[in-house]
């Protein structure tokens, strides 16, 4: 049973263009959600988190919105660039003391020039 | 800094050898996991440690073993490889920031059992 969903194995954008990933949840226990991006042959690197009292944080041209009501969220990429090409994970964690990560499939974006 | 650093970083066995994946970091993190990610698919927990002589076991920790000697060092052993451990292996460490762990991750091995 999946705990963290991204639906969407693939998105594609023309460069300058908004890229939104989207991310789906069932624990409601979460307490924070963080965004990782993995190019390959590379290991995942830390984009952006939000916690669960919050519902939006923004770091550049990165934003997330959480939504919890409905047990979602997104990360919008604007503008995007060919750079920003890569797969974007979701991953959600209880607060304990080195709690593991709890991923989602991933989202491989593509942004043209 | 180095970060984290895994050895090595593609690996062929046959079925029934084993092997001992390395990870060390040098960012001086307690917290240490072992990931594996099957294609189309996110990373899955095999093993994690809080510290130094502990440790704990993940999702999928079947087939494997791990030692937490000292804080720098988190090897990963298999011992009886099979088809089904051929993946993709990552190592991260990580550290409490603002009440949550930000991992950092190793470049991963890329291990195949034929």
């Amino acid at each position: 049973d999946q705990q963290v969903k991204q639906n969407s194995p693939s998105l594609s954008v023309q460069e300058g263009r908004i890229s939104i990933l989207n991310c789906d949840y069932t624990n409601s226990m979460f307490d924070y959600f963080l965004w990782y991006k993995k190019y390959p042959a590379e290991g995942p690197t830390f984009l952006i988190s939000i916690s669960s009292i919050k519902d939006k944080n923004e770091d550049g041209r990165f934003t997330v919105f959480l939504n919890k009501s409905a047990k979602h969220l997104s990360l919008h990429i604007v503008p995007s660039q060919p750079g920003d090409s890569a797969v974007y994970f979701c991953a959600a964690e209880v607060n304990q003391a080195g709690t593991a990560l709890i991923f989602g499939k991933g989202t491989t974006l593509s942004v043209s020039s | 800094n180095a970060g984290v650093t895994q050895t090595p970083k593609f690996r062929i066995l046959k079925i029934g050898q084993s092997m001992t994946l390395q990870c060390t970091q040098d960012m001086n993190h307690n917290y240490m996991y072992w990931y594996r990610q099957d294609p189309g698919m996110g990373l899955k927990l095999i093993y994690y440690s809080v510290g130094a002589g502990i440790t704990d076991k993940g999702e999928v920790p079947n087939g494997y073993n791990v030692s937490r000697s000292t804080t720098e060092d988190f090897p990963l052993r298999l011992e009886l490889a099979a088809p089904s451990q051929t993946s993709v292996y990552f190592c991260a460490s990580s550290y409490e920031k603002g009440g949550y762990n930000e991992q950092f991750f190793g470049p991963g091995t890329r291990l195949t059992v034929l």
